[in-house]
């Protein structure tokens, strides 16, 4: 089945910590993950995905296929990253999958 | 700016009475899809069209109809609202086949009395 895991609820960190905010998803094909976020009285908007390699607002995953996972990090957390996450799995055509999120607080 | 627009941003309803949420964009996108979203939890995807090719999901209830007149347009009909379909409902558009990054609207929030 495809399915796509973020095992936490709520992450709280205080600033200034590292943060990881973990997915961990299941498909048999060859997978297209991003994650989006959504901050406060905001829409959800794409932060990173996975085939660009690139660091956004600070932020990276790493696509682990042994593992299947795609865990969002930061080394240093700021207040404004302050949001919900959602870990997404493209599975081809136009179906994407997303995960139930991670509400991200920073705490001063 | 181009971007995804949804009216209204919350629409109340009453049991079994018909309603209509609109979409509508500016990026000039192929594609448009339309997903419920419950209380804490992960976006579901309903049905997406792909310029006029509308794609159900499996799961989607017959009670759910959607139509697109034009490309900057979509309209997500609930023929007979149940107290269950009280959900927030998320328009997103994506350029043709790259269907995993999306631009989404701002929502909808339905209740339903």
């Amino acid at each position: 089945a495809q399915r796509v895991t973020q095992p936490e609820k709520l992450l709280s960190v205080f600033k200034g910590a590292p943060v990881e905010l973990k997915c961990n998803y299941s498909y048999s094909g060859s997978p297209e993950l991003f994650w989006y976020v959504q901050y406060s009285r905001q829409r959800l908007q794409l932060l990173l995905r996975h085939i660009s390699r690139e660091s956004i607002k600070g932020f990276t995953a790493d696509l682990n296929k042994g593992e299947t996972s795609f865990h969002l990090k930061k080394p240093f957390a700021q207040e404004e990253d302050s949001a919900m996450y959602y870990c997404a799995l493209h599975t081809g055509g136009f179906k994407t999958i997303f995960g139930a999120g991670t509400r991200l607080f920073v705490k001063a | 700016d181009a971007m995804v627009i949804q009216n209204p941003r919350y629409q109340v309803t009453q049991f079994g009475k018909p309603v209509t949420l609109s979409c509508s964009q500016t990026l000039n996108h192929n594609v448009m899809y339309w997903y419920q979203q419950k209380s804490s939890q992960a976006p579901k995807l309903l049905f997406h069209y792909y310029d006029k090719d509308f794609n159900n999901e499996a799961d989607t209830p017959d009670n759910f109809q959607s139509r697109r007149p034009n490309t900057s347009f979509c309209f997500l009909d609930i023929r007979s609202p149940g107290l269950g379909d009280a959900a927030m409902y998320l328009c997103a558009t994506s350029r043709g086949m790259e269907g995993g990054e999306q631009y989404f609207g701002p929502g909808t929030r339905l209740t339903v009395t």
